[in-house]
């Protein structure tokens, strides 16, 4: 079954670049929408937007302005980068696979990567 | 932008018990709605998706019914490994894909 792993720094300073990659296993990238969800400590969840193999993209509207999502379909990954991060972008991210252009809902989800905010 | 809000955001049961959580939809979703399980320190899993299906996988005893704005998820009964949050999320209309705030089910 598709496996996703995200990787990246845990720890970013303020006014940076947070950026991470999510490599997708035992399952081709192409077809399909691909997400990043976010989870603040000890809150829920915040979809940050999705991207599909094509390279098409939907952002959420509250981070759209420092949002890039983007795909590389040779390496079956896509990445995320956050730019002008502060304390309140501090979180786990998930990555996660969208089922189908005409149901966006996420059957499978990476194990997650908690990126930490600080100076 | 569809708003999503469960009731409770909180409840306590026992091993056993029955228990219904419930979403609301701001407007119409039709049965695009879909239900997760997010355990401590793991990412969420999808329980249910188009209001009533099950994931391949989850056990009998989830189930999901709704449509419209109201929604309800049930577990008939609760197992230890069931103490969780749960989140509910539209998928009718999106951009952007949203979330319930979750309800945590302890033990009581």
């Amino acid at each position: 079954q598709v496996q996703l792993q995200e990787s990246g720094p845990g720890l970013v300073k303020p006014s940076e670049t947070l950026s991470l990659t999510c490599t997708v296993s035992s399952g081709s990238i192409s077809n399909y929408y691909w997400s990043w969800i976010r989870q603040p400590p000890g809150k829920g969840l915040e979809w940050i937007g999705y991207i599909y193999y094509s390279g098409s993209t939907n952002y959420s509207p509250s981070l759209k302005s420092r949002v890039t999502i983007s795909v590389d379909t040779s390496k079956n990954q896509f990445s995320l980068k956050l730019s002008s991060v502060t304390a309140a972008d501090t979180a786990v991210y998930y990555c996660a696979r969208v089922y189908s252009a005409y149901d966006k809902f996420l059957d499978y989800w990476g194990q997650g990567t908690l990126v930490t905010v600080s100076s | 932008d569809i708003q999503m809000t469960q009731s409770p955001s909180s409840l306590s049961a026992s091993v056993g018990d029955r228990v219904t959580i419930t979403c609301r939809a701001s407007q119409s979703i039709i049965t695009y709605l879909n239900w997760y399980q997010q355990k401590p320190g793991k990412a969420p899993k999808l329980l249910i998706y188009a209001a009533s299906s099950l994931q391949s996988g989850v056990p009998s005893r989830f189930s999901g019914s709704g449509s419209g704005t109201d929604f309800t998820l049930t577990i008939s009964s609760l197992q230890p490994e069931d103490f969780a949050t749960y989140y509910c999320q539209q998928s009718y209309s999106t951009p952007p894909i949203t979330f319930g705030q979750g309800t945590r089910l302890g033990i009581k």
